[in-house]
């Protein structure tokens, strides 16, 4: 019951932007998009979130589109330590768990 | 400030024998979650608990798991007759309350079960 669907990989250059793509055609109007990434052998960690407004913090910018069907995370200038697998999660208000589904691979290449 | 400590980082049991990995979240966190990795494959939702009490876990094999997560001290999540199916990494994350707070996520323990 994958809630979101992501291309299982992508490459990007070093220093230049990474534009990660996510599919929820399905969501809720109660539901909030979130983004984890996992670098190798390390736990998840938190990037950022929003319902539908876009949002940036220090580490990534979100972009819901007006329909709220799809979101784009993007790394505005990619190093090679943001090479990780990239997860997008669909996740109601009260909602504790994370469905983590296979995400994006992202290489970052010198 | 500290993050999620999770020890030990890699646990090497014989099938039998118990296995015990434990998670000490971060200061002021009192909401703990567990997940699991296999192989190859994303992490899947354990079990979550509060200071001693267990709030769902709904995610947890039925037989021979178990979880904590006493008043003082780490949450412990305990595995008894551990079999080649157990080997993943396990993940521990705390919040600072339920809901839509992030879960900041622990280093994880890696299992082998020969």
């Amino acid at each position: 019951d994958a809630k979101t669907t992501q291309p299982p990989s992508m490459d990007c250059a070093e220093g230049r932007a990474a534009n990660l793509p996510c599919n929820h055609s399905t969501i809720s109007g109660n539901e909030y998009v979130y983004w984890y990434r996992q670098i190798h052998s390390q736990g998840p960690q938190y990037i950022i979130h929003g319902l539908k407004n876009n949002e940036t913090n220090e580490m990534a910018s979100l972009i819901i589109t007006e329909d709220r069907k799809s979101s784009t995370l993007i790394l505005p200038h990619a190093t090679l330590r943001d090479t990780a697998v990239y997860y997008c999660i669909v996740r109601v208000q009260g909602d504790y768990k994370l469905s983590f589904g296979a995400g994006t691979t992202v290489t970052v290449r010198a | 400030n500290a993050g999620v400590m999770q020890n030990p980082r890699h646990l090497v049991r014989r099938r039998g024998q118990e296995a015990r990995l434990r998670c000490s979240p971060m200061k002021g966190h009192s909401h703990v979650y567990w997940y699991r990795q296999l192989p190859e494959e994303g992490l899947k939702f354990m079990v979550y608990l509060q200071k001693e009490n267990i709030i769902d876990e709904s995610g947890m094999p039925k037989e021979r798991f178990s979880a904590e997560f006493p008043k003082e001290g780490p949450s412990i999540l305990r595995i008894q007759q551990v079999v080649r199916g157990d080997s993943a990494a396990y993940f521990c994350a705390s919040s600072a309350s339920s809901g839509l707070r992030e879960q900041f996520f622990g280093p994880g323990t890696r299992l082998t079960v020969l």
